[in-house]
């Protein structure tokens, strides 16, 4: 079945530095999403990005379809940036998403 | 931009009692997802839902399980009986899926404590 494997599983930064977060899939791509999953529960798309490179303030995500893998970068980290990211990836000829176990974030003075 | 509404957003039930989650998804979206995620876990998709039926079910969507959309309106997730281990918070999440992908909204989720 579909897999989806994020790396790293934690990171601590210091404010100001950056953040380069992955996720990989074990099959063909549909469709992905990055979340951001705030620590009460509740989801915010950063990024639907099945191909390319997306930028967004400090974020910019980069889907490299043929290498099956997504990349979240966090650039000028800033506290209020901690928190869990998680990325979802559809499989080709799936209708379903398939959750990575999320990257834990924390962002220190 | 386009918002997925869920109602409640708290639940607690007794072991054994019947639970509707309720989901308002955005109004031109036809794919509707359920997703279940127990407290530090994994996200884990459910079911989906399109045409007024299920299209795939997931080993978590258990028999006590059930999904509808009576009359375009709310999305709606049953458990009857509930069990202690459906204690999770459940997502629902909509798509419009043009040419057979699209992104999904998700709402903000259903905390179910089930005693």
């Amino acid at each position: 079945g579909q897999q989806v494997q994020q790396s790293p599983a934690s990171l601590v930064l210091q404010e100001g530095e950056n953040a380069e977060l992955q996720c990989n899939f074990s099959t063909s791509l549909n469709s992905m999403q990055w979340f951001y999953q705030r620590p009460e529960g509740s989801l915010v798309s950063l990024f639907y990005n099945p191909s390319g490179t997306k930028q967004s303030g400090r974020l910019t995500s980069t889907t490299v379809i043929k290498e099956r893998r997504s990349s979240l970068h966090i650039s000028s980290s800033q506290i209020t940036d901690s928190g869990t990211y998680l990325c979802a990836m559809e499989g080709t000829g799936n209708y379903k998403y398939v959750f990575g176990a999320g990257t834990r974030l924390k962002v220190i003075a | 931009g386009p918002k997925v509404l869920q109602i409640p957003s708290h639940q607690i039930i007794d072991m054994g009692q019947m639970v509707t989650l309720n989901c308002d998804p955005v109004s031109n979206h036809l794919y509707f997802y359920w997703y279940k995620q127990i407290l530090g876990q994994q996200m884990e998709f459910l079911v989906n839902f399109y045409n007024g039926k299920v299209m795939e079910k997931s080993k978590l969507f258990k028999d006590q399980f059930s999904v509808e959309r009576p009359d375009g309106s709310y999305f709606t997730l049953k458990i009857q009986p509930t069990a202690l281990e459906d204690s999770a918070v459940y997502f629902c999440a909509s798509s419009v899926r043009d040419w057979g992908v699209g992104e999904q909204y998700f709402g903000p989720g259903t905390r179910l404590t089930v005693l």
